[in-house]
């Protein structure tokens, strides 16, 4: 079974203080990794999809990592705009299809004090 | 304009009423879903349907059946509700392609806050 856990489950940081999420994953044969922002009240924004390991991509002040186990959100000199939950997702290769079956950690809460 | 609109935002209703839930997308995705996110956050895969045809179907209780009239809608019935059945529930699409190497984010509605007393 696909699992997907995140660490660590809430972190607080300053203004412009760099800081990293992790994204452990065991999948049977990885389709894709997909990093989400989920703000109150409100369904998961797509930021990311990362598809094999040494893949990096950047958006802003966040930058998405991937190695064969785990991925990592990297948020530089963060501002208090960037508060929100972080999930990651990962989709397994099956029979060739798989349509959208992802499977969820359990997300990082960020809060960015001014 | 909203992508994908679901309706209610907010659902209360007492044990044993029978509810639905609309999902509308605009997208021209091929691919709609329903997720359940529960207390703690975590967001499960219910049903998957392309192009109005059931793909996924994971293990929910039969009082869960979804519908999908076309491609743009997917509805989502649930009879004899129980209070375990409270939690929020996410639409979303995605342009899938059978076999294909590519991923298309799915987007997500902003959910329906399911209250059961």
């Amino acid at each position: 079974e696909d699992q997907v856990t995140q660490s660590p489950e809430a972190l607080r940081l300053q203004e412009g203080e760099s800081s990293s999420l992790n994204c452990s994953y065991t999948v049977s044969g990885l389709r894709g990794l997909f990093w989400y922002r989920q703000d109150p009240g409100k369904g998961p924004e797509f930021l990311f999809t990362l598809y094999s390991a040494g893949e990096e991509k950047e958006k802003e002040r966040l930058k998405a990592t991937l190695t064969k186990k785990e991925s990592f959100l990297h948020i530089t000199a963060p501002k208090p705009e960037d508060s929100a939950t972080y999930l990651c997702a990962v989709q397994a290769r099956a029979g060739g299809t798989s349509y959208g079956k992802l499977t969820f950690g359990q997300g990082t809460i960020l809060t960015v004090h001014p | 304009d909203t992508a994908v609109s679901q309706t209610p935002k907010y659902l209360v209703t007492q044990m044993g009423n029978d509810k639905s839930i609309k999902c509308e997308q605009n997208l021209g995705h091929d691919t709609m879903y329903w997720y359940k996110q529960d207390s703690k956050k975590f967001l499960k895969i219910m049903f998957s349907y392309n192009n109005k045809e059931l793909i996924i179907n994971e293990t929910v209780p039969n009082r869960f059946s979804p519908k999908s009239p076309d491609k743009a809608h997917l509805n989502l019935h649930i009879n004899s509700l129980e209070l375990g059945d409270s939690a929020v529930y996410f639409c979303a699409s995605s342009q899938e392609r059978a076999g294909g190497p590519y991923n298309s984010p799915l987007h997500f509605g902003n959910g329906t806050r399911l209250t059961v007393t």
